[in-house]
């Protein structure tokens, strides 16, 4: 158990709706990140907070958007979902950023009908 | 093309034979993560490298970094089932922690 915690961790919804994936980082963990895999793209970073503020945006579409609340969990919301939104999401923590170790959750897997 | 390549991209080795995952980068190394993942689950942290020439081991895994060649390799002596699974490396490569992946190794081992 990496102490990240993820929900959930199944969702299948339908073209065109609006889902919200949830990340609660391991105790302390002030960096939070997000990241999709496909079978297609691998593991492709989307983004990143620090403590409340936006840190580094990667192949984040517009349609998808995060924030980190001020007890630190993390929330990503993906909105006019298509079928190639299909992927596992996963949330990562890290205690600071740069130079410690990212820990990672067990991942949301969003299949989009 | 990659900015992390990883070779083999997939790999099946007897039970008890040693092997080699390598990790190459086309950009400057700030750290690089190795994590171990079963399929559809979460990514497993394995190690982590940041010094040019460090290396470290956990258990029949060993991990290098040559930062010269900006490249890194697994190692895994006296390969188990166990050991099954998709290994991935990470890399830190704008020095803010977010990291870049490699297309995963996909390791079986034949009992």
């Amino acid at each position: 158990d990496s102490g990240v915690t993820q929900t959930p961790k199944h969702l299948i919804t339908a073209t065109g709706q609006r889902v919200t994936l949830r990340c609660s980082p391991r105790s302390g963990d002030l960096s939070v990140y997000w990241y999709q895999q496909s079978l297609d793209q691998g593991l492709q970073f989307l983004i990143q907070y620090y403590n409340g503020e936006e840190r580094a945006k990667g192949n984040i579409l517009e349609r998808f958007s995060a924030q980190q609340f001020p007890d630190l969990h993390s929330e990503l919301n993906l909105s006019s979902l298509e079928l190639g939104d299909s992927a596992l999401y996963f949330c990562a923590s890290s205690t600071h950023g740069e130079g410690t170790e990212a820990f990672f959750g067990q991942g949301t897997r969003l299949t989009v009908v | 093309s990659q900015e992390l390549e990883q070779s083999p991209q997939s790999l099946i080795v007897q039970e008890g034979k040693n092997l080699t995952i390598n990790c190459t980068s086309s950009k400057t190394l700030y750290g690089l993560y190795w994590y171990k993942q079963k399929y559809g689950e979460g990514l497993i942290f394995l190690m982590m490298l940041q010094k040019g020439g460090e290396e470290k081991s956990h258990e029949k895994i060993t991990a290098k970094l040559d930062e010269k060649k900006q490249q890194s390799s697994l190692h895994i002596t006296a390969s188990q089932p166990s050991h099954a699974g998709i290994y991935l490396c990470g890399a830190d490569v704008n020095q803010g922690g977010k990291l870049i992946f490699g297309q995963g190794t996909e390791l079986s081992v034949k009992p």
